[in-house]
């Protein structure tokens, strides 16, 4: 079956730098999702990208997915401490009996002050 | 604020007892989900729903038992769990299309099998 991998699984990330955590699929993907839990917190959509090579910015936030839509990244500027949490990947598995999201294992980000 | 309810929000029960766990959207979505989210498996799909029929079993011991009476419902029944079923159980919802829209969840019960 599909299989979504995120790397890497933990990022501590000093206040202010940036980042990119990666996901990858081992099926080609019709589009894929990206979800942000904070500590606490349940998964809460942030964006869905489609098209090949698509790139999509939220402030701070730029995601991309790949030419092959086989991958995806998320990449974070200027890291702030409201950006803590997991984020997560999502691909859907489109059948004809009925559709399912299949989820990364997610990266949790910890910002150090 | 989410759209999704998910009752109770905190359940301890012992491995002889029977609770049940309750999902409800009010988006007016056709597919409904049950997650089990623990350390080992961070989100571990275990039920799907679409238009009401089970489309998805992904294995799941037969101790957790999903009904979904209705699009806006859903129950997952809970009886002689052990202590590794302890985690927190995610209802979500979406509304299912050709391209997927993007899922709903709830805010979880934590569930603790003593």
């Amino acid at each position: 079956g599909q299989q979504v991998m995120q790397i890497p699984q933990y990022q501590h990330v000093q206040e202010g730098e940036d980042f990119t955590t990666y996901c990858n699929s081992s099926t080609t993907l019709s589009n894929i999702q990206w979800y942000k839990q904070r500590p606490g917190g349940h998964p809460v959509f942030l964006i869905q990208l489609v098209k090949s090579g698509e790139v999509k910015k939220q402030k701070r936030l730029t995601f991309q997915f790949g030419e092959a839509k086989k991958n995806s990244s998320l990449h974070i500027t200027a890291t702030q401490t409201t950006d803590v949490g997991t984020y997560f990947c999502a691909g859907p598995v489109i059948k004809a009996a009925g559709n399912k999201l299949t989820f990364g294992g997610g990266t949790r980000v910890l910002v150090k002050p | 604020e989410t759209g999704v309810t998910q009752t109770p929000r905190h359940l301890v029960m012992g491995m002889t007892n029977k609770k049940s766990l309750k999902c409800e959207q009010h988006l007016g979505h056709n597919a409904m989900y049950w997650y089990k989210q623990s350390a080992k498996k961070p989100l571990e799909l275990m039920f799907v729903y679409n238009f009401k029929e089970q489309t998805e079993n992904n294995s799941v011991p037969s101790r957790f038992s999903p009904e979904c009476p209705n699009s806006s419902h859903l129950f997952l029944h809970l009886h002689t769990l052990q202590p590794e079923d302890s985690a927190l159980y995610l209802c979500a919802s979406s509304q299912v299309r050709v391209m997927n829209t993007e899922a709903f969840f709830g805010q979880g019960t934590r569930l603790t099998v003593v």
